[in-house]
């Protein structure tokens, strides 16, 4: 089975623009989440997406959202981008049901100037 | 506050010794706990997971302890090797019941030595 994959790898964004972030989970998982990581304050939970709706949700302003379509396919965006928000976004999937277990992707390097 | 944390920032153990990496939680209510490797570049890989039913359980060079009473968690690597050198961290799944959200700690730097 291919692993999870994020797309893209690398980006460059400038402060006030918006971004759009693309993960495609392994095949017959039905749960995406996403995490930011940054060397200060680590990894951190921004949502889970379970059968195209949103079912947890991190600590994020609301210039952060996702969704999820029918095949399972995940987007996260981020309006009005802040230097802050230069971070490894992670995309992680799990069949679902009693299977706890996350399968993480390479992640998306957002770089923000 | 982090609910999640690491006793040790960077651990440096011998090739062939035994690692011990530890993590302290403060949410009783977690159901489930994960460890995760996270090489350069790269990222984090599942290593193994435990239930909070459990206390112990074991995979490949790799086991998992928990300590409930204490909220304690803790990896222990046998016959570390070159290739274990990476960031660890522990997680735990902060919303029992309805899906996953993981709350990670800092992670701690393993680094093995010939």
């Amino acid at each position: 089975k291919a692993g999870v994959t994020q797309t893209p790898r690398y980006l460059i964004k400038t402060r006030g623009q918006q971004v759009t972030l693309s993960c495609s989970p392994i095949s017959g998982h039905r749960s995406v989440s996403w995490y930011q990581q940054t060397p200060g304050q680590g990894l951190q939970f921004l949502f889970e997406y379970f059968s195209e709706t949103q079912r947890n949700k991190g600590n994020f302003p609301g210039r952060f959202s996702g969704r999820q379509f029918s095949n399972s396919r995940s987007e996260m965006n981020v309006s009005t981008l802040e230097l802050g928000d230069s971070a490894l976004y992670l995309c992680a999937s799990s069949p679902g049901g009693e299977a706890y277990e996350q399968y993480f992707g390479p992640g998306t390097r957002l770089t923000v100037t | 506050g982090e609910s999640v944390g690491l006793h040790l920032p960077t651990l440096s153990v011998q090739e062939g010794d035994n690692s011990i990496i530890n993590c302290a939680y403060s949410n009783s209510a977690s159901d489930y706990f994960i460890w995760y490797k996270q090489e350069s570049g790269k990222g984090p890989q599942f290593i193994i997971d435990i239930r909070s039913n459990m206390d112990k359980r074991q995979g490949q060079r790799v086991t998992v302890l928990l300590n409930k009473t204490v909220k304690h968690l803790s990896l222990q690597i046998a016959a570390t090797q070159p290739g274990d050198s990476a960031v660890y961290f522990c997680a735990e799944n902060i919303h029992p019941g309805s899906g996953y959200a993981l709350n990670f700690g800092k992670g701690t730097s393993l680094l093995v030595t010939p």
